[in-house]
């Protein structure tokens, strides 16, 4: 069975704090990795590709644990404008769709 | 257009009518996906179309439930006898599978 779990928080940080969110996978047959971010009443939107060796975008930086089966996200110096759902989502091998974590929420207060 | 066209993106109908969904994906990309989303709940699958592959509609919640997607491109998903359970914000997503996949702005209906 193919799962992607998420903490739905909410996460509430303060203005500039660093936020970490986890996103574990039940099945080892993964092939890519990515985070998306989803705004109130929006859609979703790709935020980051996750990749092995891990990378990094600006104050966004993303980790691929394949032997513990997590992906993780990292914000640093938290804005505002940060506020939003973050979704993991897994594409597995094969045909088959991307399957999606049910969201963490994140709130950055002033 | 550039990004993936969803209409209407507003539905209001009364219980019992169908309905037709439609999006235009990104041109070029071969697969193509239908969620719903009920208000503040995470991104439910219903159908993935990949190439010309049978499509995955292990999600279709029920046989009042169905899509086509027509020359590889262009997709309806239609509800028929509709129910007030069906509202819900309905999306629509395209990918060069194995991809990172780009959302359309959704079709809000709203069953009364």
């Amino acid at each position: 069975r193919k799962e992607v779990e998420q903490d739905p928080g909410p996460f509430n940080v303060p203005e500039g704090a660093t936020v970490a969110f986890n996103c574990t996978y039940s099945n080892s047959a993964s092939q890519s990795f990515f985070w998306y971010r989803q705004d109130c009443r929006k859609e979703p939107k790709l935020l980051m590709s996750v990749y092995s060796s891990g990378n990094e975008d600006g104050r966004f930086t993303a980790q691929l644990n394949r032997a513990s089966q997590y992906i993780s996200l990292l914000i640093r110096d938290s804005k505002l404008s940060d506020s939003a759902t973050y979704l993991c989502v897994v594409v597995y091998s094969g045909n088959t769709p991307l399957v999606f974590g049910k969201g963490t929420r994140l709130s950055v207060i002033a | 257009g550039a990004g993936v066209s969803q209409s209407p993106s507003n539905k209001v109908t009364e219980k019992g009518k169908d309905v037709e969904l439609r999006c235009d994906p990104i041109s070029g990309h071969t697969a193509l996906y239908w969620y719903r989303q009920s208000l503040g709940q995470g991104l439910e699958f219903l159908i993935y179309f990949q190439g010309n592959s049978a499509p995955d509609k292990s999600g279709l919640p029920s046989d009042r439930f169905s899509a086509e997607r027509t020359g590889g491109s262009v997709s309806t998903l239609t509800i028929q006898r509709t129910q007030q359970e069906d509202s819900a914000v309905y999306l629509c997503a395209s990918s060069l599978n194995p991809a990172a996949a780009f959302f359309g702005q959704g079709t809000r209906l709203t069953v009364v």
